[in-house]
């Protein structure tokens, strides 16, 4: 059973345009995290969200933790071909001595 | 400040064979995870070594199994291969209690059973 849903698993754009990635579950999370993954490459974290309804800013990526830690978005805006990769949101049930449960991915690909 | 290191980067291996895979965390983290990533989806939680000790393990069969040392470096061990272990296998570490700012990963090893 997968906990974390995403979607959409794959996304092909034009370079410029917006996009949304999003992360379901019916569990609470006590954080989520969100990972690019190049391939041939493991995961590289970009953000941690931990407080319901937080908002973070990386550049061009805006990612939102659901009010009741259930779910989480991933923005990104004007898409440039070196955002193309593997997007994976991941959620950790408590704050210590907890695995980190990974959903199955976007794959986006921005073409030029 | 070196981050997760794993070996070998690739590796094939027969059904039935056993496989070892090493992973040493980065400097200053105590915990270490392993994933397995088929192809085209997300890692899926093998176990979790904290203080030499197994403290979490996933869904997966006894053929898998881990050890930690003193120095906080990891082991897999898959024992009677099967086709279907083939996957990219992540080993991931943290600082103990931090585990809810997410992990580092390394590079992985990509097993192929053949």
């Amino acid at each position: 059973t997968q906990l974390l849903e995403q979607s959409p698993q794959f996304l092909s754009i034009q370079e410029g345009e917006n996009l949304t990635v999003y992360c379901n579950s019916s569990s609470v999370f006590s954080s989520l995290q969100w990972y690019r993954q190049e391939p041939g490459e493991g995961p590289v974290l970009l953000v941690t969200v931990v407080t319901g309804g937080e908002v973070k800013k990386l550049k061009r990526l805006t990612f939102q933790f659901g009010d009741a830690r259930k779910d989480s978005s991933l923005h990104i805006t004007a898409a440039q071909p070196g955002d193309t990769g593997l997007y994976l949101c991941a959620g950790a049930k408590y704050s210590s001595a907890s695995k980190i449960i990974f959903g199955s991915g976007t794959r986006l690909s921005i073409r030029p | 400040d070196a981050g997760v290191t794993q070996s070998p980067t690739h590796l094939i291996k027969t059904r039935g064979q056993q496989v070892t895979l090493r992973c040493s965390p980065k400097s200053g983290h105590d915990t270490v995870s392993w994933y397995q990533q088929a192809l085209g989806q997300g890692p899926q939680f093998i176990f979790q070594y904290y203080e030499e000790e197994e403290r979490q393990r996933g869904n997966f069969p006894d053929r898998f199994s881990g050890h930690q040392f003193p120095n906080y470096s990891s082991e897999l061990n898959v024992n009677a291969l099967l086709l279907g272990d083939s996957a990219l296998y992540l080993c991931a570490s943290s600082l103990g209690d931090r585990i809810t700012y997410g992990y580092t990963f390394g590079s992985g090893t990509r097993l192929t059973v053949v």
